[in-house]
């Protein structure tokens, strides 16, 4: 079925580089994205979102970026830190269900220091 | 403001016995989520509430598991009979709800569930 798509991919990145997460999503109906990090053994904390009709939208050391063209979504995050490591997720909603998520798998973020 | 507090934080039953999971949502806020969490499926939507009342349990997996939410500050999750195929990590979230997407989901530290 259709899903928001990441197979858990491992990043490793150094303390102070930039990090960017991918997510594809496959529904042209979706209208609301978000994303999650999640610290072991923690639930998901919100980290940013973005509606359909934004391509971009800038939080603290965070940036996420739309492409609805080909359905891609993008976490950036500057001058990464050890505590940014996590897994990172992208979710959805569509149709104008707001209330309804639907996760990607994930990605892990290794900082290195 | 404490957040989502679920409980147990860990839980380990036998097959076939009853297991009831609790969470307290954020004050104020007026929908519950309930999701499960496994390497294989990733992170599930169970069900959802909105002013106490279920909206939608089209992700209950199956008639063992129930939900209730008696009242805006407490909901219940329970398998009965419990299987080993349910052990998991179940995560509570609330919400003001998403009309100009502006508050988002706030999840608790979840319940992890071991079913031997």
């Amino acid at each position: 079925g259709e899903s928001v798509g990441l197979h858990l991919p491992t990043l490793s990145v150094q303390e102070g580089d930039n990090s960017i997460i991918n997510c594809a999503y496959s529904n042209s109906a979706s209208d609301y994205f978000i994303w999650y990090k999640q610290e072991s053994g923690k639930g998901p904390q919100f980290i940013i979102d973005i509606r359909s009709n934004m391509d971009k939208r800038q939080g603290q050391r965070v940036t996420v970026l739309l492409n609805k063209t080909v359905k891609h979504l993008s976490l950036q995050i500057a001058a990464t830190q050890p505590g940014d490591s996590a897994v990172y997720f992208c979710a959805e909603t569509r149709e104008g269900n707001f209330n309804k998520f639907y996760f990607g798998s994930g990605t892990k973020l290794n900082v290195k220091p | 403001d404490a957040g989502v507090i679920q409980s147990p934080r860990h839980e380990v039953t036998e097959m076939g016995q009853e297991v009831t999971l609790r969470c307290k949502p954020i004050s104020g806020h007026d929908y519950l989520f309930w999701y499960r969490q496994t390497m294989m499926r990733g992170l599930e939507l169970l069900i959802y509430f909105n002013n106490n009342v279920p909206i939608d349990d089209s992700g209950m997996p199956e008639d063992r598991f129930s939900a209730k939410m008696p009242n805006a500050s407490f909901s219940t999750l329970k398998i009965q009979p419990s299987e080993p195929r349910d052990s998991a990590v179940y995560f509570c979230a609330s919400s003001h709800g998403i009309n100009s997407a502006t508050d988002t989901q706030y999840f608790g530290p979840g319940t992890r569930l071991t079913v031997l």
